[in-house]
């Protein structure tokens, strides 16, 4: 069985320009979370999606924003992106995403020159 | 505020010796606990979980310890192998959130 799977696996970008990161999760599974991950520390939740609404968001600026589509697919948008942007982007699926273990893609590395 | 900390950042053990990496969490309304491991280059892998009603669970070489008390989680690795050098992190939910928090991360390394 196919796990949550994350496109592109790594992206370099410069500073002030947008990334659209995409996710796919375990068929079957309905919400999808979106987590940074900086180098030498835990993940930090950023959103989490149910049935294509957004049901919770980390302390992130406005400039992160993210959608689910009908077929529980997700896309994370960070726009005017800056240094402090570089870190590895996780996603993560589970049926409910309330009380569950989240089950993780490897991540998209995204760096920021 | 909520946060979710590690005693030590490094671990090394000896191969076939077990392993014990410990967690403290601050947020007493926490009631969902998980381990994961992480490797280079991969994402978080689930452990094992425990709920706030249990003071342990055993897993496959795997047993996590819950101790509301002092609010303290632990993760014992039997019989440590190569394979279970990683980043290993605790992360804790409270029920009806909807997001994990997770702690810095232990990286544990084997010694042949």
């Amino acid at each position: 069985d196919a796990g949550v799977t994350q496109s592109p696996t790594h992206l370099i970008k410069t500073r002030g320009q947008q990334v659209t990161l995409r996710c796919s999760p375990i068929s079957g599974h309905k919400s999808v979370s979106w987590y940074q991950q900086v180098l030498g520390q835990g993940p930090q939740f950023i959103f989490q999606y149910y049935e294509k609404e957004e049901r919770g968001r980390g302390n992130f600026p406005d400039r992160f924003s993210a959608r689910q589509f009908p077929n529980y697919s997700s896309e994370l948008n960070v726009n005017a992106l800056l240094l402090g942007d570089s870190a590895l982007y996780l996603c993560a699926s589970s049926y409910t995403g309330l009380d569950e273990k989240l089950f993780f893609g490897s991540g998209t590395q995204l760096s920021v020159l | 505020g909520e946060s979710v900390g590690l005693h030590l950042p490094t671990l090394s053990v000896q191969e076939g010796d077990n392993s014990i990496i410990n967690c403290a969490y601050s947020n007493s309304a926490s009631d969902y606990f998980i381990w994961y491991k992480q490797e280079s280059g991969k994402g978080p892998q689930f452990i094992i979980d425990i709920r706030s009603n249990m003071d342990k669970r055993q897993g496959q070489r795997v047993t996590v310890l819950l101790n509301k008390t002092v609010k303290h989680l632990s993760l014992q690795i039997a019989a440590t192998q190569p394979g279970d050098s990683a980043v290993y992190f605790c992360a804790e939910n409270t029920q009806g959130a909807q997001k994990l928090v997770f702690g810095q991360g232990t990286r544990l390394t084997i010694n042949p």
